[in-house]
Formats: structure tokens, sequence, C-alpha cells
């Protein structure tokens, strides 16, 4: 299989945990983004990379929130001090541009519950 | 600022019948790229078409067409002959070159119900 994968799939956690979830893009995307889902909504953006770099972040990224890329291939995304509104499905995507035209490809979401 | 709209929450249709959802946008951009993600129960967005906003032709893929209409703002998608396997959440979006990233801008989602 050869999509984006997401891990862990589920995470139930007390509030004032710290989460941290993975993502691995699509073999030679080299960009990648963070959405996030809540109940009944459209997916929001969060977060973007290119390769490495992290190039923007919404204003719905908390000083909470923070997401790294080191070698421009995985990325995770982890939330310190969770709340229960951080209850919410957790999407990452890539693309790369050369070839599908900002198609962006999403994996399996990691769904998180905060207690 | 973008924005998409779908205004359908939800539809409920029996098997084999067509079923269309809308989609309207606002962009300022005049190169933009709209979207149709289909997320089934397992929760994972699944990519059906692509369109940018220099081609208004329509397309057919199966029992897929999607209808671009600029003049009114609006990306329909209809499913001809319905399944019970189409049944899904469907979501329409937006991304234009203002985003710099290409992020995607998603509308609220119509949830389809199909009923054998």
């Amino acid at each position: 299989d050869t999509g984006v994968s997401q891990n862990p799939r589920h995470k139930i956690t007390k509030r004032g945990q710290n989460v941290t979830f993975r993502c691995d893009p699509i073999s030679e995307h080299n960009r990648l983004y963070w959405y996030r889902q809540t109940l009944g909504q459209g997916p929001e953006f969060l977060t973007y990379f290119q390769n490495e770099a992290q190039l923007e972040k919404s204003r719905l990224l908390s000083d909470r929130f923070s997401a790294e890329r080191p070698k421009g291939s995985f990325s995770t995304l982890e939330i310190q001090r969770t709340e229960q509104g951080d209850s919410a499905m957790y999407l990452c995507a890539s693309s790369f541009p050369a070839t599908s035209a900002e198609t962006q490809y999403f994996g399996p979401g990691t769904r998180l519950l905060v207690l | 600022a973008q924005k998409v709209t779908q205004a359908q929450t939800e539809i409920s249709v029996v098997e084999k019948e067509d079923v269309t959802l809308d989609c309207v946008y606002e962009t300022r951009d005049t190169t933009y790229y709209l979207f149709w993600y289909k997320q089934p129960p397992s929760g994972e967005l699944v990519f059906l078409i692509r369109r940018n906003s220099f081609d208004e032709q329509n397309e057919i893929s199966g029992r897929y067409s999607w209808n671009f209409q600029k003049s009114t703002s609006s990306f329909n998608f209809t499913i001809t002959a319905s399944q019970v396997v189409d049944s899904a959440v469907y979501f329409c979006a937006l991304s234009g070159r203002s985003q710099g990233a290409q992020k995607l801008v998603f509308g609220q989602g119509t949830r389809l119900t199909i009923n054998p």
C-alpha cells in the first residue's frame, strides 16, 4: 500500500496529557498538510510543510500544538496539555505539485478523544 | 476570502435513483481549483475529481458526472443510478493561488444515504 498512512488510528487520552500523531506521506510527495475535522464539519487546515520547512500555520493551531517534518518525509503533530475541545479527527494529506497539480491525497486520520 | 457552501446537509434516496449534490463557492482568485472528496464511514477522504478554473467542460466518469459553471460559481456532482455503496459524506473543496500553500477550504459536507 503506497497511500498516506497515519498512526495511531484512534487515541483516547485524559485532559492535560500530551499526545503525538504520525503521518507518512506518499513517497516523493514533498508537500504535507495537517487538517482537523470535528463532528459534522468539513476538514479545516492546520499547517503545511514543503519538504522539511513549515511554511504556513492556521490561527487554529494554538501554542499547544506543534508539528515537525525533520527530514522532509514523515511528520508528527503533537498536542500538549490536551483539552476536551481538541477531540476531533486529525487528517494528514500529501501532494506533489509537479505531477498531481495540487491534488491532495488523504490518510485514514487519527481520531482523538480527550476525556 | 474563500468559501464553499453545500446547502444540502443530508440527502436520502432509494437505490437506482439519480441524485445531485450542490456546491457553491466564493473566491476572488482568477486561478483556482475545485475538488470533490468522498468520506465513507471509515473516515478516509477519497479523492474523486479536480477541476481548474479554466476548464468548464463537464466530466463524466462511469455513474458520476460533474457540472462546473463559473457564471453561477457552482460545481455540482450527480450520481446516476445510485447504489448502496455510494452512501457516504461528500465534500466539495476549493483552493486558490492567493492562498499560497494551496490549502483546501471545504464545505460542510452532504451526507448521502442510499436505501436498498
